[in-house]
């Protein structure tokens, strides 16, 4: 069975300081797909990035960026420089090809919060 | 370019009642589900459908129905509303199996009285 583990609820911190979110993940499938989503206060969930398990090159995207380890099984999001307009809760997500339900797995996300 | 639109966004019903969530998408997606948001639960899968007439159970199904009649339409049947299905419900899709990139619709905030 697939399992993804935020182990932050809340994270607090003040603007302009970088702050990274801890996802780690179960998996027997040898190919699997990571995602992170943001869900603003407003609810809806905004796709991030998505990685497949065979591409463990870290990604940079503005001041967002990745850090993807097979051998520690994790998939960990920072965001350097935070803006009070990163306040949101955030899901790290699951897919495996390898049998079960075809569906994301989620986290129960960290919350984060921007103090200006 | 309307994505994933779900209707409703907000519903009171009675418990015992049923109602219909709508989902509907106009990205000829063949992959599209259903999943619901509880407080620190994070997003749990209840019904998916590879495509027209194809649908599977999720890790949540119990007390709900969906069909796939259509590409476009996902809607999802809740038989008899029980206060424990209070949440809020989230259709997705995807061009495929594999969620290159799932799009979610607004949320159907759902509470049972």
């Amino acid at each position: 069975a697939q399992k993804v583990t935020q182990a932050q609820t809340e994270i607090s911190v003040v603007e302009k300081e970088d702050v990274t979110l801890d996802c780690v993940y179960e998996t027997r499938d040898t190919t699997y797909y990571l995602f992170w989503y943001k869900q603003p206060p407003s609810g809806e969930l905004v796709f991030l990035i998505r990685r497949n398990s065979f591409d463990e090159q870290n990604e940079i995207s503005g001041r967002y960026s990745w850090n993807f380890q097979k051998s520690t099984s994790s998939f960990n999001f920072t965001i350097t420089a935070s803006q009070v307009v990163d306040s949101a809760v955030y899901f790290c997500a699951l897919f495996t090809s390898g049998g079960g339900a075809d569906g994301l797995t989620f986290g129960k996300g960290t919350h984060l919060i921007i103090q200006p | 370019n309307a994505g994933v639109t779900q209707t409703p966004k907000f519903q009171v019903l009675k418990t015992g009642q049923s109602m219909t969530l709508q989902c509907a998408q106009d990205m000829n997606h063949e992959y599209m589900s259903w999943y619901r948001q509880d407080p620190g639960m994070g997003l749990r899968l209840i019904h998916y459908s590879v495509g027209a007439g194809i649908t599977d159970q999720g890790e949540v199904p119990n007390g709900y129905n969906v069909s796939r009649s259509t590409t476009e339409d996902f809607p999802l049947r809740l038989l008899s509303a029980a206060p424990s299905q209070t949440s809020v419900y989230f259709c997705a899709s995807s061009y495929d199996r594999v969620n290159t990139e799932a799009f979610f619709g607004q949320g159907t905030r759902l509470t049972v009285v």
